[in-house]
Formats: C-alpha cells, structure tokens, sequence
C-alpha cells in the first residue's frame, strides 16, 4: 500500500516559521495537497500541485517540492493558523487516493 | 457554490450496514467532470478515504474496504450514496462527503467538502 509520512506534531511561536514534511515514493510521480482543518470543521484545501495556493488563502502558506518530500511552510505564524494539516496524494495509477496521518501544528 | 451535506442514522448495530446519502445542492451533479468521494474520520485520529464514484456510476474503493464498501450515484435526485456492510465499532467516525476534480490534468483531490456527519457503531 501506498503510504506518506508526516511529523505527528509542530510547535511554533507567534510570528516564526512553521514547515511541515511530507514523504512517499509516489510524490516523484503525483503531486500532492495540502488541508487544513479545524476541530469540529471540515478539512480545507491550502496548497494544491505541490505548490500552488488555493483560492483565499493567505500569502503566508507555501509549499515546495523536492524529490519524495514536498513541505508546507506558514510564514509569520498566526494563533489562527493552530490547527491539523493533512498531506494527500493519490497512487501511480491516480485511482487510489491517501493521506498522510496529519500533523497538529501548535502556535504556542 | 456547490454544497454537499451528508445525512443518513446516527448510530448503526454492529454487524449491520452503515447507509449514508450525500446531497448535492448549487449545481447538478453532472455539471462539470467529478468524482464524489467518501472520507472518513474517527474521533481524534486522521483521514482516510473510502472510495469514490464518477457520475457515470464508475467505482474505485480503499482496498483495505473494497470487501465491505458500496458506492453509487443517483444523478436524478443529485445524491450519492454509502453502503458499508459488516461494521465493527473500528467503523464509528465521522463520514464526510467529498467533491474530487476529474479534469484529464492527473491532479486528484478534493475541492469541496460537506460538514460530516458522524455514525456510532454500538449496540
């Protein structure tokens, strides 16, 4: 089975930088996405093809790509910005979606 | 802007089948090339796809849930629908609806989500 692997958890202050990995063989062949979510909300798309934002997001959430990792990065943290974010891709064959198990950023 | 809300019994006996609907509401489920997905989500742990049907009624399922695991579309009514036979309390979790883009570009995610609606398997 397909898996990716991310840090369960990352604390940052207020203002600094947070960046959250992402790893799987199939990342070199599929692009991957990022959610937000909140308690009691719905998963939220963030990042899209690897890099791209999506529509109303913040200018502070990025994302890169190299080889089987790629990297969320919330630049100049906000307390707002405290939530679960979730990596996804799909399998080689693009029929099999996965995430990974989600990584609860802390803003402390 | 397209809405999805999930419905369907909030508790479901062990052993027996979980049925949930997902409505469609702001454009017909036709309009446009999608998937509709089913995600997952148990109290406090992370996501996890079910499956997933194009409008033409064609399926893929989680193969860790193919043997358990029905999904099927109704255009007429602008409604999908989850079937999962068997269910433990491994099954109770909160079951969102999901609107996956199908646009020939090998981009596979999801775009819009419905509110979730959480099923407890207990007797």
């Amino acid at each position: 089975s397909y898996e990716l692997t991310q840090p369960p958890s990352v604390s940052v202050s207020p203002g600094q930088t947070a960046r959250i990995t992402c790893s799987g063989d199939a990342l070199t062949k599929q692009y991957a996405f990022w959610y937000q979510q909140k308690p009691g909300q719905a998963p939220m798309l963030v990042i899209y093809k690897d890099t791209e934002r999506a529509s109303g997001i913040p200018e502070r959430f990025s994302g890169s790509s190299s080889g089987t990792t790629v990297t969320l990065t919330i630049s100049g943290v906000q307390a707002e910005d405290e939530a679960d974010y979730y990596c996804q891709s799909a399998d080689s064959s693009g029929i099999h979606y996965v995430f990974g198990i989600g990584t609860k950023v802390t803003v402390l | 802007q397209v809405q999805l809300q999930e419905s369907g019994p909030g508790l479901v006996t062990p052993s027996q089948t979980l049925s949930l609907t997902c409505t469609v509401s702001g454009g017909s489920i036709t309009s446009g090339t999608y998937y509709w997905s089913w995600v997952r989500q148990p109290a406090g742990k992370g996501l996890e796809w079910i499956g997933r049907v194009s409008t033409s009624g064609s399926t893929n399922y989680n193969p860790s849930l193919k043997s358990r695991v029905a999904i099927s579309v109704e255009t007429s009514k602008n409604q999908v629908s989850l079937k999962l036979s068997s269910v433990t309390a491994a099954d109770t979790a909160v079951y969102y609806c999901a609107r996956a883009p199908n646009n020939g570009d090998y981009l596979y995610y999801f775009d819009y989500w419905g509110r979730g609606t959480l099923v407890t398997v207990s007797s």
